[in-house]
């Protein structure tokens, strides 16, 4: 089974201030690791992935996530927090190994940029 | 280009009722995926085809729940005798390779579904 822990709720930065978004995973074998955003009565868009090879992974508008194979985790990073990335934020696996090509999807964290 | 489309994007159906939801993929991809989204949750799979043939439907949760893509492009969630439970946004999702699991799933913004 393939599983996402995402243990914050909502996260408050102030605007230019460092912002993470912690995320844990569980699976039986490797991971595939994804960051999604989505913003208020939309779909969600896609920040960036791990698939295998280096474990700091750069994506879209600045964000970027570290991969941890010995703490199980995949935490989402930005240096410099703006406004406009106040969204819910939502990260997703999917074991290797599993049948199908299903994401399983944590709980999400809202993210809150204070001006 | 395009991406994925949806509609309607909001449908209310009294309780009983039954529903079709719309999904157009991206076109050319390979993979289509169905997820509910209940309010302040994360997704949650429903079913995946290939082309089209469904190849998993393990995530849909009574036999109530009934998905189909003929063509293999544009699908169909189609929710009989609607109950309350049933209220969340649908989500429709395209990716372009059939393998590995690799490639980011692109969204659609979602059907939001009210059973009164």
């Amino acid at each position: 089974a393939q599983s996402v822990a995402q243990p914050e709720d909502q996260v408050n930065v102030a605007e230019g201030n460092p912002l993470t978004v912690k995320c844990t995973y569980s699976v039986s074998g490797n991971p595939y690791l994804f960051w999604y955003v989505q913003y208020p009565n939309r779909g969600l868009q896609f920040l960036l992935k791990y698939i295998t090879g280096d474990n700091l992974v750069k994506g879209s508008y600045g964000f970027e996530a570290e991969f941890n194979k010995s703490q199980t985790s995949f935490h989402l990073k930005k240096p410099s927090a703006l406004v406009s990335d106040s969204a819910l934020y939502f990260c997703a696996v999917r074991d290797i190994k599993a049948a199908g090509n299903k994401l399983t999807f944590g709980g999400g964290t809202r993210v809150l940029v204070k001006p | 280009g395009a991406g994925v489309s949806q509609s309607p994007r909001y449908k209310v159906a009294k309780r009983g009722q039954d529903v079709a939801l719309r999904c157009d993929p991206i076109s050319g991809h390979v993979s289509l995926f169905w997820y509910q989204q209940a309010l302040g949750q994360g997704p949650e799979f429903l079913t995946y085809f290939q082309n089209e043939a469904q190849l998993d439907k393990s995530g849909l949760p009574s036999d109530r729940f009934f998905a189909e893509r003929p063509e293999g492009s544009v699908s169909t969630l189609k929710i009989q005798r609607t109950q309350q439970e049933d209220s969340a946004v649908y989500l429709c999702a395209s990716s372009q390779y059939r393998a590995f699991g690799n490639q980011p799933q692109h969204f659609g913004d979602g059907t939001r579904l009210s059973i009164l």
